[in-house]
């Protein structure tokens, strides 16, 4: 295992319901991220925190709110979502995630399945 | 732009034989290039990586190359055996903290 851990794995929701995703991360990372993973599409990246800071939002939705309240720990809140929403969303974490410089290796968690009725 | 893409969505393989996966990539400002494996169920895994500076890389069965000239990265598996059935993205970074990733290459392995 990577020592990314995700919860739920599985993820039903009406449109008009909040939940949140956790991600913890036991390697000692100082970077954590969220992706966004659906059928026959790349990778979409949308949230970066280093160091507890967000310094990337890739142009998300509001009713996706990212929370990082320690290195270790990642959330992603939901809120009125829409069925388009449903995908697999994935957290991963790196060593350093220096601003200007090259990205350590990112290492993922096993996703949330998430499925928006 | 970036682009980061795979020649072929999916590749099957006879047990045993190599396995040649191919990525190409647009961005010549590039300086580090991961490849992954996703298996069905499971987060992406990193199995290789490679820096510009370099064209090849070895790891446990599997070698990367990455010709600089014509942008193109290639993960070449030995012996393939049915547990390397998976999907494998490649993905590249230009100097920040930012992966961009390919939409993946579907690898089946024929007993």
């Amino acid at each position: 295992e990577t020592g990314v851990t995700q919860t739920p794995r599985h993820l039903v929701m009406g449109m008009t319901n909040k939940k949140s995703l956790k991600c913890e991360q036991h390697l000692g990372h100082n970077a954590m991220y969220w992706y966004k993973q659906s059928a026959k599409k790349p990778l979409e990246l949308m949230f970066v925190y280093n160091f507890k800071e967000q310094t990337e939002n890739n142009s998300v939705p509001s009713r996706f709110s990212p929370e990082c309240p320690n290195s270790s720990h990642l959330f992603l809140h939901l809120h009125t979502l829409q069925p388009e929403d449903s995908a697999l969303y994935l957290c991963a974490s790196s060593p350093t995630a220096e601003l200007g410089g090259a990205t350590d290796t990112q290492y993922f968690g096993p996703g949330t399945r998430l499925t928006v009725l | 732009g970036e682009n980061v893409g795979l020649h072929l969505p999916t590749l099957s393989v006879q047990e045993g034989d190599n396995s040649i996966i191919n990525c190409a990539y647009s961005n010549s400002a590039s300086d580090y290039f991961i490849w992954y494996k996703q298996e069905s169920g499971k987060g992406p895994q990193f199995i290789i990586d490679i820096r510009s500076n370099m064209d090849k890389r070895q790891g446990q069965r599997v070698t990367v190359l990455l010709n600089k000239t014509v942008k193109h990265l290639s993960l070449q598996i030995a012996a393939t055996q049915p547990g390397d059935s998976a999907v494998y993205f490649c993905a590249e970074n230009f100097g920040n903290e930012k992966l961009t990733f390919g939409t993946g290459t579907r690898l089946t392995i024929i007993p």
